[in-house]
This record gives structure tokens, sequence and C-alpha cells, in this order.
């Protein structure tokens, strides 16, 4: 069956405090991973798509990582506005488009 | 680029009542839209696939009769949610994908309340 799972489930930091936030799946034909961002009561905002092992995106203080069984979203020196839930999903080949989203870590960074 | 919106963003019913949520991509056409449910501090649970010009497609589960996905054109899908009880009051969110970049970009969402 295919999974992802998010690590941790909630993470609070330090403004300042850098972390890793990881998204480790089991599936058969990947196509792409993908990183968004929600906040409460929102959709969810795109962040970055990875689509091999060894690509790694960046955009502010974020970088995202992909190897053949995970991938890591990196927080470097958080603030508060990036307080935020952060999901993953992957994308498969042949499943028309549809997203298996992880459950989200939810991270919360303190000032 | 790649905006979806959707209408309304907040709607409250009484029950027995039916409610269409409207989901449309702003600045491009999208062939595939999806309608998602999310539940507090929950993910996002795939509903049903919605494809321009046919019927559309169903995850295991959700009920084709209660909840009526009409995708009329390249840019507009709706989401009607028949005979409305409280057990169905939730965030419900649409996404389309932007072919270009291959990237689903989601819509806003519509806070559904249903006394």
């Amino acid at each position: 069956e295919d999974q992802v799972t998010q690590s941790p489930e909630a993470l609070r930091l330090q403004e300042g405090e850098s972390s890793s936030l990881n998204c480790s799946y089991t599936v058969s034909g990947l196509r792409g991973l993908f990183w968004y961002r929600q906040d409460p009561g929102k959709g969810p905002e795109f962040l970055f798509t990875l689509y091999s092992a060894g690509e790694e995106k960046e955009k502010e203080r974020l970088k995202a990582t992909l190897t053949k069984k995970e991938s890591f979203l990196h927080i470097t020196a958080p603030k508060p506005e990036d307080s935020a839930t952060y999901l993953c999903a992957v994308r498969l080949y042949n499943q028309g488009g549809k997203l298996i989203f992880g459950q989200g870590t939810e991270l919360s960074v303190k000032p | 680029g790649a905006v979806v919106s959707q209408h309304p963003s907040r709607v409250i019913c009484k029950s027995g009542t039916s409610v269409k949520i409207e989901c449309r991509s702003l600045d491009f056409q999208a062939t595939t839209m999806f309608w998602y449910r999310q539940f507090p501090k929950q993910s996002l649970m795939l509903m049903a696939t919605s494809n321009e010009g046919s019927k559309a497609t169903y995850e295991q589960g959700v009920e084709k009769d209660k909840f009526l996905i009409n995708h009329a054109s390249l840019t507009l899908s709706t989401l009607t949610v028949t005979s409305a009880h409280p057990e169905d009051s939730s965030f419900y969110i649409c996404s389309a994908i932007y072919e270009s970049t291959d990237t689903q970009y989601f819509g806003p969402g519509t806070r559904l309340t249903v006394l």
C-alpha cells in the first residue's frame, strides 16, 4: 500500500533555531514529491516539487531535499511567520494526478 | 499566476438543504480539478477527481449522490452537497492542476456549517 508518513507531528522552535521536517514514503512509481504550507483556515500553499533523488530546491529560509525513501524540509533560522502546518504529498504515475498526503507537521516558532 | 478561487468562503445552512461550492482557476485552464475534505487537525482527504466534460471519479466511501460534482468548463468545477446534515460540516478545499508546471494549486477553502 502506498504510504506517506511525516514526522514529527508537531515541532516547537525558538526563533533562529534551525531544524528539519521529515517525509518518508513507501510508494510504487513516484512521479513527484510536493511540499505545501497550510495556515489555519486556509488552503495549502505550494512550496516545492522534487522529482528525483539528489534534487534540492530552496526558497528563502526553506530547503527541500529528496532521497529514494524520504524528503526533508530544512528550515534555517526560522521566524515566527514560518509557523504553519507543512504538508508533504506524493504523486504517482498512472494515478491521474492524485496526491497522497502525509499527516503534516505543525510548526510553531516562538520569538 | 496559477490562482485558484473558491466561493463562498463560509456558508451556514439548515439541515436538509443543498449547498453549492464553486471552484475556479483564475488565470489558467484546468482539465482536472480535485475536491478535498479536511477535518480539524487532520490532513486533506481526497473526495473526488473532476474532469472537464466527463463524470467525476469518486474515492471509495464517498457518496456520489450526496456530493455532486460538475466540471462544466475548463475553469470551473462545482461541488453540491445535497440534503446536508450536521455531519457534513467540514472544510472543503478544491485544487487544480496547472499543467505547465505539473503542479496542483489549491483554493482557499470553504467552511461549511450545517445546523
